[in-house]
């Protein structure tokens, strides 16, 4: 079975203090992994991708295929990050698409 | 730029009624994708669709159907809702690589 877990459903930091949201997955095979942010009252949207090794507004991400996580980590956090994170798996089929239950982050000014 | 609609943002709709949400995208994706979105339980896929005529049960998706007629267009529908489809449905859309999402419907069903 291919899933996600997120284990914290909240998370706040202070202003520019620095921030991981965890995410461990399990599946049997290379899945291709992503993180996807949902400000308020916007669409979801793609934050980054494992396999462009990308930093997006200051977030990275780094798959760890032994302990199989991929947290997202920001050095110091801002306001604006204050949004809804979901970590999301997708087999190499590109069929399907499993999310995590995703973490609420606020950044405390 | 990818673009994924909704047919509506907010519907209201009674007990046992049928209800159709449908979602068109506009960048000849074979893919495509139902979500609900709930607090606490994030994104669960309902159904999806790889073809014109394909369709695939995901996770949930009991009390659900879908229709794929159209390349660009995905609907699902509720035969007779219930108010446990009180949700947040999202339509997505996949390309090469990542999904993209509609602005979601959110659905009452009183």
């Amino acid at each position: 079975a291919q899933r996600v877990t997120q284990p914290e459903k909240l998370l706040s930091v202070f202003k520019g203090a620095p921030v991981e949201l965890k995410c461990n997955y399990s599946y049997s095979g290379s899945p291709e992994l992503f993180w996807y942010v949902q400000y308020s009252r916007q669409r979801l949207q793609l934050l980054l991708r494992h396999i462009s090794r990308e930093s997006i507004k200051g977030f990275t991400a780094d798959l760890n295929k032994g302990e199989t996580s991929f947290h997202l980590k920001k050095p110091f956090a801002q306001e604006e990050d204050s949004a809804m994170y979901y970590c999301a798996l997708s087999g190499r089929s590109g069929n399907q698409f499993y999310f995590g239950t995703g973490t609420s982050l606020t950044v405390i000014p | 730029d990818v673009k994924v609609t909704q047919s509506s943002r907010y519907l209201v709709k009674r007990t046992g009624e049928k209800v159709f949400l449908e979602c068109v995208q506009d960048m000849d994706h074979e893919n495509m994708f139902w979500y609900r979105q709930d607090p606490g339980l994030g994104l669960r896929l309902i159904y999806f669709s790889y073809d014109v005529k394909m369709k695939e049960k995901g996770d949930i998706p009991e009390g659900y159907s879908v229709s794929r007629e159209k390349k660009e267009r995905f609907s699902l529908i509720l035969e007779s809702a219930s108010t446990n489809q009180t949700s947040m449905y999202l339509c997505a859309s996949k390309g090469q690589l990542e999904q993209y999402f509609g602005p979601g419907t959110r659905l009452t069903v009183t």
